[in-house]
């Protein structure tokens, strides 16, 4: 199926440091989600977003809807060790999901 | 804390025996996907049903596998006869989608924790 173009695909980033990441399409979506995946756990929703431009903050987290509606990107500030995980974008469009491949975020003390 | 919850959470069987995976969607949510997760293919949509009426099964093998809705509270996955390339995750979600027109908006989706699938 479609999927989304997600980067970076890994990041390795000191404590404190803030991360960002994004996800393109070629495709205009009406929602977009964020979602972390910790190992042998689902995914979990962090992020929801329903319209273009619109940005959303979770603590340290800030995801927002791009105006073309194309892309969204996800913002950690000041990362600290259980960040770390896979984060997935998500976009949807008519009833449908399409995610990213994900980026693994490693956290390093 | 409302959450999808998914049996088993692990299962073990042989090539060519029935494996049956169950889906509690969060009470009040219209929508229930499957989805199975592995390394090189990521998170597929197998099915997807609003209101109990399936919608999308286009990326399910329909020879072997079924998905269906008995009643709002269980979601069934059945994969008969299993295969060992059906090792994976299989995740179900749940989500609210509110129908404007003929073209849904999906509001939002949440998983549970997966049952994870290995066939021998």
């Amino acid at each position: 199926g479609q999927q989304l173009n997600q980067s970076p695909q890994s990041m390795f980033i000191q404590e404190g440091e803030d991360v960002s990441m994004n996800c393109t399409s070629s495709s205009i979506f009406n929602t977009w989600l964020w979602y972390k995946q910790e190992p042998g756990e689902g995914p979990v929703l962090l992020i929801a977003l329903y319209k273009a431009g619109e940005l959303t903050s979770n603590g340290r987290l800030t995801a927002q809807f791009g105006i073309t509606r194309k892309d969204s990107f996800l913002n950690i500030s000041a990362s600290i060790p259980s960040d770390v995980g896979i984060y997935f974008c998500a976009g949807a469009t008519g009833n449908q999901f399409y995610f990213g491949t994900g980026t693994s975020l490693t956290v390093i003390p | 804390d409302a959450r999808v919850t998914q049996t088993p959470r692990h299962k073990v069987t042989e090539m060519g025996q029935e494996v049956t995976m169950r889906c509690q969607p969060i009470l009040g949510h219209n929508t229930v996907f499957w989805y199975r997760q592995t390394m090189m293919q990521g998170l597929e949509l197998l099915a997807y049903f609003r209101n109990r009426a399936p919608l999308d099964d286009s990326g399910m093998p329909k020879d072997r596998f079924s998905a269906e809705m008995p009643d709002a509270t269980l979601a069934t996955l059945k994969i008969q006869p299993s295969e060992p390339r059906d090792s994976a995750v299989y995740f179900c979600a749940s989500g609210f989608s509110l129908v404007t027109g003929t073209r849904g908006l999906q509001e939002t989706q949440y998983f549970g924790p997966g049952t994870r699938l290995l066939v021998l």
